[in-house]
C-alpha cells in the first residue's frame, strides 16, 4: 500500500523564520504534490514536481518554495513565516493520470 | 480555468438517512471527476472517481456519484448513512489533458447524527 509521510503532525513557529515541511513517499512515484487545506477553500496547489530537480508552480505559490533532490522526497519552504501562512498542509503523490492521487495525514502548522 | 462548487459546506443528517452532497464544476474541456474523503485527523482518501463510460459510479462502502454533462454536476449520494461517515467531503476535478493536476471544491462537512 503507497505511504505518503510527513514528517510533521503539529509545527509551531514564529513570524520570519524559515519552515522546512517535509514529504516522503513509498512507491517511486513521479509526481508529488503540495496543498494547503483552509476551512471554506477546500485545497490549492501551491507547487508540484514531476520529476527530481524539476518544479511547477501551482495557484498560489507565492512566500513557498520547494525542493526536489531526490524522487521519495518533496519538500516545502517557507522562506520567511508571515501569519496568513498558518494553515493545514497536505502532500500528495501519483503515478500516472489514471491513478489517484495519495495523501499523507498533514502537518497543521501555526505561524505566532 | 476549471472551478468546483460545493454548494453546502456543511450538510447534517441523522444516521440511516439517506445524503446528496452537491457538485457543480466548470470547464470548456473534458475532465475527470473524483470525489475524496478527510476523516478527522487523516489525509484525504479517494472515495470514487469517473473517467469514462458508465455516468454511474460506486464505491465500496454504499456511495455512489453520477455525471452529469449537460449540468455539469457530479452530486454525491448514500442511501442509508452511519456515524462512521461523519467526515469532511471533497469533490475534485481534472483535466483530461493535465494529467492528475486537481481542482477542489470547497468541502461539505457531513455529521451524522445518532
Amino acid at each position: 500500500d503507497v505511504k505518503v509521510t510527513q514528517s510533521s503532525r503539529y509545527l509551531v513557529k514564529r513570524t520570519g523564520e524559515k519552515v522546512f515541511l517535509e514529504c516522503v513517499q513509498d512507491m517511486d512515484h513521479e509526481n508529488m504534490f503540495w496543498y494547503r487545506q483552509d476551512p471554506g477553500l477546500g485545497l490549492r496547489l501551491i507547487y508540484f514536481s514531476y520529476d527530481v530537480k524539476m518544479k511547477e508552480k501551482g495557484d498560489i505559490p507565492e512566500g513557498y518554495s520547494v525542493s526536489r533532490e531526490k524522487k521519495e522526497r518533496f519538500s516545502l519552504i517557507l522562506e520567511s513565516a508571515s501569519t496568513n501562512q498558518t494553515s493545514m498542509y497536505l502532500c500528495a503523490s501519483y503515478s500516472n493520470p489514471l491513478q489517484p492521487q495519495h495523501f499523507g495525514d498533514g502537518t497543521r502548522l501555526s505561524i505566532l | 480555468a476549471q472551478s468546483v462548487t460545493q454548494l453546502d459546506s456543511q450538510v447534517p443528517v441523522f444516521e440511516e438517512a439517506p445524503v446528496e452532497l452537491r457538485c457543480n464544476y466548470s470547464s470548456s474541456v473534458s475532465v475527470y471527476l473524483f470525489w475524496y474523503v478527510q476523516y478527522p485527523n487523516q489525509g484525504l482518501q479517494l472515495l470514487l472517481k469517473y473517467l469514462s463510460g458508465s455516468t454511474l459510479v460506486e464505491s465500496i462502502n454504499g456511495f455512489e456519484a453520477e455525471f452529469n454533462k449537460s449540468q455539469t454536476s457530479f452530486h454525491l449520494r448514500k442511501p442509508s448513512v452511519h456515524i462512521s461517515d461523519t467526515a469532511e467531503y471533497f469533490c475534485a476535478v481534472s483535466l483530461q489533458a493535465a494529467g492528475n493536476k486537481l481542482t477542489f471544491g470547497g468541502g461539505t462537512r457531513v455529521l451524522v447524527k445518532p
